[in-house]
């Protein structure tokens, strides 16, 4: 049982490409969430996805799309790498069967550390 | 607004002294779950502790225990006798239940940096 895993585990662009960042995890879980952590700005949401095949947008969208075509994998992409975008970027997971169900807790893969210069 | 402050930037202690992590948050929701996240210098994210809001009982779990008041709005972490494993940034979040969209999305503090000195 590997949980959530994230590839790869460090990447340097340059501004202005392209790259994807793919999470798996073999839980059978929902929920999976994309998010990034800044210097002194603990962790934001940027995408989520509630099932197969669904996405919406969290706290920081902009610059990033996500796929979710398979159950188990939630794919980040970055168009046009930008140098704000050089974060360190976490996918997680959860099962969340219904409000007042108390499998709340997300289960984090161990981080994708991102340069853009 | 949903909203969960970390007011304690950084924290350092000696080696067996006790310290409290203090995390008071926000919410419109009157069914929501407050959680606790470590981070060691590894990276990773650990999971320590899930509380629900109609349960405001204190928890202790070895050296750490948990303080959820409601009437302030606070889910204070405590570590009793630290110990320089205990060195890692520790997260604060909040989960609401109720508000359409977001049911489950986790709103994190800032972090604390503890960093336990032998």
């Amino acid at each position: 049982n590997a949980g959530v895993t994230q590839t790869p585990k460090f990447r340097v662009l340059k501004t202005g490409q392209s790259m994807t960042l793919l999470c798996a995890q073999d839980m059978n879980h929902e929920y999976m969430y994309w998010y990034r952590q800044d210097p002194g700005m603990g962790l934001r949401l940027i995408h989520y996805s509630v099932g197969e095949g669904t996405t919406a947008k969290g706290e920081v969208p902009d610059g990033y799309n996500v796929s979710r075509l398979k159950k188990q994998n939630f794919l980040l992409g970055l168009e046009s790498a930008a140098p704000s975008q050089t974060s360190v970027y976490f996918c997680a997971s959860s099962y969340f069967r219904s409000p007042g169900d108390s499998t709340y807790e997300q289960y984090f893969g161990p981080g994708t550390r991102l340069t853009v210069t | 607004a949903q909203k969960v402050t970390q007011a304690q930037t950084e924290i350092s202690v000696v080696e067996k002294e006790d310290v409290t992590l203090d995390c008071v948050y926000e919410t419109r929701d009157t069914t929501y779950y407050l959680f606790w996240y470590k981070q060691p210098p590894s990276g990773e994210l650990v999971f320590l502790i899930r509380r629900n809001s109609f349960d405001e009982q204190n928890e202790i779990s070895g050296r750490y225990s948990w303080n959820f008041q409601k009437s302030t709005s606070s889910f204070n972490f405590t570590i009793t006798a630290s110990q320089v494993v205990d060195s890692a940034v520790y997260f604060c979040a909040l989960s609401e239940v109720n508000y359409g969209g977001s049911q489950g999305n986790l709103i994190f503090g800032k972090g604390t940096k503890l960093s336990v000195k032998p």
